[in-house]
């Protein structure tokens, strides 16, 4: 099993710029979201989805867009990418249900200029 | 909204000693779980509590979960170069899969 794959692992954007963070899974995980990583401050949620069609968003939306359209994929969509959104982003799933563990993709590597 | 701490930030330890990181929530958790990620890694999941007062080892690994589920704390007891990386505990409230996680405490361990 692939797990949880991210793409691009590193990405260089100008402000201003839009671009789609991919994240698959094929675990057939029900639950997935969006972690962005910056020093100090842990692993901070952006946005989640429980399921195809629904999602919902977590304590640091602003900037980002997701789609839920498959069970499989989740994309994080920046609409004009800000210096602030530097950072390393974290897609993560897990099967539906309180205290299923988190699977971690690998990450993104987001550096805006 | 929901905030979880962690102290220390940073911990230097020598080969053979102890490590402990602690974890307070301003709410109080349904469960709490912990992660671990290694240098330029992706967090990976080690354990999770769920009931008031529970205490689970894994090897040299002691987690604890406070009476009042606003607490946790992990111990490592005799640390080894191989315990080198962030340790992060992630506090859920509810039914769901929603996570909070803490800042996190990066051991570092000198030989």
């Amino acid at each position: 099993n692939a797990g949880v794959t991210q793409t691009p692992k590193f990405q260089v954007l100008k402000t201003g710029q839009s671009m789609t963070l991919q994240c698959a899974q094929d675990m057939n995980h029900e639950y997935m979201s969006w972690y962005r990583q910056d020093p100090g401050m842990g692993l901070r949620l952006i946005h989640y989805s429980v399921g195809a069609g629904i999602t919902d968003q977590g304590e640091v939306p602003n900037g980002y867009n997701v789609s839920r359209s498959t069970t499989e994929d989740f994309p994080l969509r920046l609409l004009s990418a800000a210096p602030s959104q530097t950072s390393v982003y974290f897609c993560a799933s897990s099967k539906q249900g309180k205290g299923s563990p988190l699977h971690f993709g690998n990450g993104t590597r987001l550096t805006v200029t | 909204g929901q905030q979880v701490m962690q102290i220390p930030q940073y911990q230097h330890v020598q080969e053979g000693e102890d490590f402990t990181t602690y974890c307070n929530s301003s709410t109080t958790l349904s469960n709490i779980q912990w992660y671990k990620q290694r240098p330029g890694g992706h967090p990976v999941f080690l354990i999770q509590l769920v009931k008031s007062g529970e205490v689970k080892k894994q090897k040299r690994l002691t987690f604890q979960f406070g009476e009042a589920k606003k607490n946790s704390s992990l111990h490592i007891t005799a640390t080894q170069t191989t315990d080198v990386g962030t340790y992060f505990c992630a506090g859920g409230t509810g039914g769901g899969n929603k996570l909070t996680f803490g800042t996190g405490t990066q051991l570092k361990v000198e030989l």
